[in-house]
């Protein structure tokens, strides 16, 4: 069956670093890939989009690459700040559909 | 403008009563979703309305749980005869469409749903 993991262990970094969350899938052959944020108590929030046919993404301080040979995306903020502090959720889908299927999510925490 | 609106907020019910849940998508999209999510899980996908192509409903858990949408707008899940294990967030989500085209979703905040 189709699976996707990510670091389930909360991931600590001090400000000004950067954060690198994973994104591991089998059993699957995606034709896009979604990275959403969710704060606690809220819906998550869309903040890129990445295709099967794309190697790298990038946004502001946000970066995303897809290897679909690895099976991975790797989600990179650089010059982290307290204020990305939340969870981060991989989303994956295919061709013929916009159904989402989601990791578990990885919660960072950025310290001052 | 108006996001994805989703009520009630949240909801305390007894074991075996039936519930009731509503969402409001952006104006003009014409894909919307359903997820539930357990505490500190991902979000698992239940049912899906594109257009007016019949829904996907491969993510329902059992036949207690359904959905429709009505007039292509507002829709309403609808767990009957509710169990404890169906307490959880229950998240709805719209896009501009929903097929090969990658659209990003946005959510509502959700239901939090407790069953005594």
């Amino acid at each position: 069956s189709q699976k996707i993991e990510q670091n389930s262990e909360a991931l600590n970094i001090q400000e000004g670093k950067t954060a690198t969350l994973t994104c591991n899938y089998t059993n699957y052959s995606p034709a896009y890939l979604q990275w959403y944020r969710q704060d606690p108590g809220r819906g998550p929030v869309f903040l890129l989009l990445i295709r099967e046919n794309e190697k790298e993404k990038r946004k502001e301080r946000l970066k995303v690459t897809f290897d679909t040979t690895l099976k991975q995306s790797l989600f990179h903020i650089t010059a982290s700040q307290p204020a990305d502090s939340a969870t981060y959720l991989c989303a994956l889908a295919g061709s013929n559909t916009g159904k989402l299927i989601f990791g578990q999510g990885t919660t960072l925490q950025v310290k001052p | 403008g108006a996001g994805v609106s989703q009520s009630p907020s949240n909801k305390v019910t007894e074991k075996g009563k039936d519930v009731e849940l509503r969402c409001d998508p952006i104006s003009g999209h014409t894909a919307l979703y359903w997820y539930r999510q357990s505490l500190g899980q991902g979000l698992e996908f239940l049912i899906y309305f594109q257009g007016n192509s019949a829904p996907d409903k491969s993510g329902l858990p059992s036949d207690r749980f359904s959905a429709e949408r009505t007039g292509g707008s507002v829709s309403t899940l609808t767990i009957q005869r509710t169990q404890q294990e169906d307490s959880a967030v229950y998240l709805c989500a719209s896009s501009v469409s929903g097929t090969g085209h990658g659209q990003p979703q946005h959510f509502g905040d959700g239901t939090r749903l407790s069953i005594l």
